[in-house]
């Protein structure tokens, strides 16, 4: 069975920090892995999907890398801001069955 | 524009008074999941389907039902609600095979006393 796990828990940083957050999973057998924002009682946003086939994806301040053999992925933000504060969720889709295995998120805090 | 809308987006019932929650998107996709969303446990599936009249159970599927009659709906029925059932509820959609991102509504908010 797929689990995805988000290291760490919380993160709390200075503005302008750049900054790294973790995401393992034990089935590689994977479509693709997808990075989620979630702020306080509100819906998910689409921050960047990289295919199984592909190392790394890329947008704005944000790059998040897959390394599929080894079951990880990161998601780097550079000079973070105020307004990055928010829960940030991995979600892995398993191949065959399409379905999205989600870790339980790091909760990003930055400080002004 | 694209995307998956849900109604109602707040809801507060009694046990035991049957609801349904609507799920629509406008992508053409196959693939639509409901998920719930609770603290300390995260997103947990409850169902999902391949396409219509296809519907197949998640980690979390009692004391729900959904169908798809239609390729853009996928419905929650939950026919006797208790306060475990309390939570926020997303609907998703996507392309089959992982080509393209899961697309996700805003989330429904429901309390049952």
């Amino acid at each position: 069975k797929q689990e995805v796990t988000q290291i760490p828990a919380a993160l709390s940083v200075p503005e302008g920090e750049n900054l790294v957050l973790n995401c393992s999973f034990t089935d590689s057998a994977i479509y693709n892995l997808q990075w989620f924002r979630q702020d306080p009682g509100k819906g998910l946003t689409s921050l960047l999907l990289i295919q199984s086939s592909q190392r790394e994806q890329t947008s704005g301040r944000l790059n998040a890398s897959l390394d599929k053999s080894s079951g990880r992925s990161t998601l780097y933000i550079a000079a973070s801001q105020p307004g990055d504060s928010a829960t940030y969720l991995c979600a892995v889709l398993q191949g065959g069955s399409e379905k999205l295995v989600f870790g339980k998120g790091t909760k990003l805090t930055v400080n002004p | 524009e694209a995307q998956v809308t849900q109604n109602p987006r707040y809801l507060i019932t009694v046990t035991g008074k049957k609801l349904t929650v609507t799920c629509s998107q406008n992508m053409n996709h196959e693939y639509m999941s409901w998920y719930r969303q609770d603290p300390g446990l995260g997103l947990r599936q409850i169902y999902y389907s391949m396409n219509v009249e296809v519907t197949d159970k998640g980690d979390v599927p009692e004391g729900y039902k959904v169908s798809r009659k239609e390729k853009r709906n996928f419905p929650l029925i939950l026919e006797s609600p208790s306060p475990n059932q309390t939570s926020l509820y997303f609907c998703a959609s996507s392309f089959l095979g992982g080509v393209g991102e899961q697309y996700f509504g805003p989330g429904t908010r429901l309390t049952v006393t």
